[in-house]
């Protein structure tokens, strides 16, 4: 079955400091993966989508995230956080164009 | 374009009651999923609408219920509510056919069943 996994359920960092949050996604032939971001009392915003091309793919709010195809993972990256990105983020999957999976999430928390 | 809407935004139910939740999608959306999210569970996959044909089902009993209209419109419908069921419920639309392939959420219904 496919499965993705966010293998962090919590991440702290303290503010400036660079993050990185981990996706591993089960292999298919055909996946597009996404990174979302679910601020408290709200629905999931888009922040990022690789589809094709580049596996370096860069999106709103300065995140950065690699597809390594090898590896099946899709790691999101910030080279300096502010408290403002405390927030869930989520890592999605689009197996064979119909098939959308999420991770179980990861609560980014920014310290001062 | 207008954003995915969801209503109501907040709603409390007594167990035993059944409730219907409505969502409509981005203008020429026409594929619309659902999704269940509590702490404990995360986000979990209910079903997914394209067409006015249920397209994907996740792993949820059948008092869990959805329709499509012919404008994309969809509803959620859960009878007997349990306690259990108080999550925030996510709808979703998609673009088919098109490049973009991602999903777009609306802001969530927040059911509490007591």
């Amino acid at each position: 079955a496919q499965s993705v996994t966010q293998l962090d359920s919590q991440v702290p960092v303290f503010e400036e400091a660079p993050v990185e949050l981990r996706c591993n996604y089960s292999s298919s032939v055909s996946v597009y993966l996404f990174w979302y971001v679910q601020y408290p009392n709200q629905g999931l915003q888009l922040l990022l989508k690789y589809l094709s091309g580049s596996t370096l793919v860069k999106g709103i709010n300065g995140f950065e995230a690699e597809f390594n195809k090898s590896q099946t993972s899709f790691h999101l990256r910030k080279p300096s956080v502010h408290i403002s990105d405390t927030a869930e983020y989520f890592c999605a999957v689009l197996y064979n164009n119909n098939d959308m999976r999420f991770g179980a999430g990861t609560r980014l928390t920014v310290k001062p | 374009k207008a954003g995915v809407t969801q209503t109501p935004r907040y709603l409390i139910k007594t167990r035993g009651q059944q409730v219907t939740l409505s969502c409509s999608p981005i203008s020429g959306h026409r594929s619309v999923s659902w999704y269940q999210q509590t702490p404990g569970q995360g986000l979990q996959f209910l079903f997914e609408y394209f067409s006015e044909t249920q397209r994907n089902k996740g792993n949820f009993p059948g008092r869990f219920s959805g329709r499509q209209f012919s404008n994309s419109r969809s509803e959620m419908n859960v009878s007997t509510l349990e306690l259990g069921d108080s999550a925030l419920y996510l709808c979703a639309s998609r673009e088919t056919g098109g490049s973009s392939y991602e999903q777009y959420f609306g802001p969530g219904t927040r059911l509490t069943v007591t």
